[in-house]
Formats: C-alpha cells, sequence, structure tokens
C-alpha cells in the first residue's frame, strides 16, 4: 500500500528527553513537512524539505530539529528546549503538484 | 490578523440538511485553496481543492472569491458521516500553507 506512516502513535516522555518521531512515505514525493496540532489552533509548520540533504525551518521551529538523508524519510527530533513539546504531530508529503498527504499522526505527551 | 479564519462552530444539522462554511483568508497573493476534512484525533485528509471557477464533487462544492478573499463549502443532504472538523487551507508561495482551525460539523440523526 502507498501512503505516510508515523510511529509510534502514541509517545510518552519525560521532561528533559529528546524525542524522535519517524515518518516514512512510499509515494516517491519530493517535499515531506512536519506541523503541530494544538487544541483550538490551526496545523503550524515546523519544518520542510523539498529534496534529500535539504530542509527549512517553518514558523515554529526552535526546539526541533530534522534530518532528510533519504526521500522516503523525514524523522523529527523534539528536544528539550522546546518548552511545550506535548502536542499532536503531523507529518506530510507533496509531490510537485501541490497537495499535501497527511500521516496518521504520533501524539507525544512530555511530563 | 490571522492568515486564515473560519467559525469554529459547532454547527449542528439534521440529516439531509443543507450547510454551507465560509473561510476568509487575508493575503491576497494566496494561490491555491483546499478543503481538508479531519476527524476526531485522525489525520487530515484532502476533500477537494477549491479552483476559481469552482467546482463539484458530488454533494460537496467549493466556491473560491478572490475579490472578498473567501472560500465556501457547501455539503448537500448531510449524511451522519459527514461529522467532522472541516479545515480551510491557503497556500501562498511554494511551502507556505495557512491552515485555519477548522470549523465543526455534527450531523444529528
Amino acid at each position: 500500500d502507498g501512503g505516510i506512516t508515523q510511529s509510534p502513535k502514541y509517545l510518552f516522555r519525560k521532561e528533559g528527553q529528546n524525542v524522535t518521531l519517524s515518518c516514512e512515505q512510499n509515494l516517491n514525493h519530493d517535499a515531506m513537512y512536519w506541523y503541530r496540532q494544538d487544541p483550538g489552533q490551526g496545523l503550524r509548520l515546523i519544518y520542510y524539505s523539498q529534496i534529500v540533504n535539504d530542509f527549512q525551518k517553518g514558523d515554529i521551529a526552535e526546539g526541533y530539529s530534522v534530518s532528510r538523508e533519504k526521500k522516503e524519510s523525514f524523522p523529527l527530533t523534539v528536544t528539550s528546549a522546546q518548552k511545550n513539546p506535548t502536542a499532536f504531530y503531523l507529518c506530510a508529503s507533496s509531490a510537485k503538484s501541490y497537495e499535501q498527504y497527511f500521516g496518521p499522526g504520533t501524539r507525544l505527551t512530555v511530563t | 490578523r490571522k492568515e486564515v479564519e473560519q467559525d469554529p462552530g459547532p454547527f449542528n444539522v439534521p440529516e439531509g440538511a443543507t450547510v454551507a462554511f465560509n473561510c476568509t483568508y487575508s493575503n491576497s497573493a494566496s494561490q491555491s485553496f483546499f478543503w481538508y476534512r479531519q476527524d476526531c484525533r485522525k489525520e487530515p485528509k484532502l476533500l477537494m481543492s477549491v479552483y476559481s471557477s469552482g467546482n463539484e464533487d458530488g454533494r460537496f462544492t467549493a466556491q473560491l472569491n478572490r475579490a472578498s478573499q473567501y472560500i465556501s463549502l457547501l455539503i448537500r443532504d448531510s449524511k451522519l458521516s459527514d461529522s467532522a472538523t472541516y479545515l480551510c487551507v491557503c497556500k501562498t508561495g511554494a511551502n507556505n500553507l495557512f491552515f485555519g482551525t477548522g470549523t465543526r460539523l455534527t450531523v444529528i440523526p
């Protein structure tokens, strides 16, 4: 099946720990994106990558890091510097056309 | 001012009703527009793109009004399965997608 996968679905961490969220796609899409969604707010862009080995900061990149070593993969690391990491994290991808398709998301809870 | 604004609702409508949502955007340079549907605790799923000439997909009709900077979504003959949050999205530039906070719809039996 073609699609975008994110793992795990739920993740719990203690404050002060870094955590890496996985995102994989087999749609052969060039561009990949990370968003976070908080209650009552629209999705906000964290990072995006248009090609392998290149990525750009989005609106709320502070406290996050990414890598794009393979076209299929775009992992997001939530570092201890992120002040409010508890959120729903969504990965998306798009081809040269502009619709973005989302993975099922990871709910991160930091206590 | 937010890039994209939507009435959060909730809109509670009976089965079979027609319901319409509007969404306004602030950047006149916005090039592309979409409606996504998001079920509770799930990811957004693309419902339809919005074309300048308007477009229809079954019971769903999307319209764009560039002069007034709003897009609309009309749902006819509402089904229980239409209950969800509908996200308005505007694209400006190659990677600048702006999401509204969503309008919640509940279709009542």
